[in-house]
């Protein structure tokens, strides 16, 4: 199975913030890559898919690169509703993988 | 609007089996690989399993291959997941997910979960 990575696991910032969260994959994934937004007790939103394309109605603040293992996932100024827990996800192979998550508060 | 709704969950005992459904509206479910991803309590998130478009070929994780069935009803624009032999390790929020360009594997629509909840 890949072991998807993502660092930090938990961060703190501040509104207007440009914040970057890594995800690392155990082995080459191309562009098989996608990042997630989830609320507390709501289901995950697609923000960007194969790496760095943004999925339709999502700001232009976010924004994915990356390709082979490494991959980023940049907010480029945090607004009040970007504070949440993002995941990463492989699909490059079966079985589909995600990262741990990554937390962000306001600080 | 584009909607899944899942159902079927609830407190089962060590051993027991439950139905999952996940109604589809609002686009053309018959053309759209599916899949099963669940959240155990305050823990990430974990893929389960897919379908194909038509129903002939599916996917699981290892921790629940040969105890649950993914499966699917076109003329009933229904996905379901058939769950046995529920350990309290499968205790979860169980979302269904649209595959967003299939099979891509990218998840771009979600329901809002139901819950499963395994203890005696």
């Amino acid at each position: 199975d890949i072991q998807m990575t993502q660092s930090p696991s938990s961060m703190s910032a501040s509104v207007g913030d440009r914040v970057t969260i890594t995800c690392r994959a155990s082995q080459g994934i191309s562009s098989w890559l996608a990042w997630y937004q989830q609320k507390p007790g709501k289901a995950p939103k697609l923000l960007i898919y194969a790496a760095s394309s943004l999925q339709s109605g999502v700001p232009s603040r976010f924004s994915g690169s990356g390709s082979g293992t490494d991959f980023t996932l940049t907010i480029s100024s945090l607004q009040p509703e970007d504070f949440a827990t993002y995941y990463c996800q492989q699909g490059n192979s079966f079985p589909i993988t995600f990262g741990q998550g990554t937390r962000l508060d306001i600080k | 609007e584009v909607q899944l709704v899942e159902s079927g969950g609830g407190l089962v005992q060590p051993g027991g089996s439950l139905r999952l459904s996940c109604a589809a509206s609002g686009f053309t479910f018959s053309s759209y690989w599916m899949h099963w991803v669940r959240q155990a309590p305050g823990k990430g998130l974990v893929w389960v399993s897919r379908i194909n478009s038509d129903g002939s070929s599916t996917s699981y994780a290892d921790s629940v291959r040969g105890r649950f069935i993914i499966s699917r009803d076109n003329a009933k624009n229904t996905l379901y997941l058939q769950v046995n032999s529920l350990r309290a390790e499968d205790t979860a929020v169980y979302y269904c997910a649209r595959d967003r360009d299939g099979p891509n594997y990218y998840m771009d629509v979600w329901g809002k979960g139901t819950t499963v909840t395994v203890s005696s």
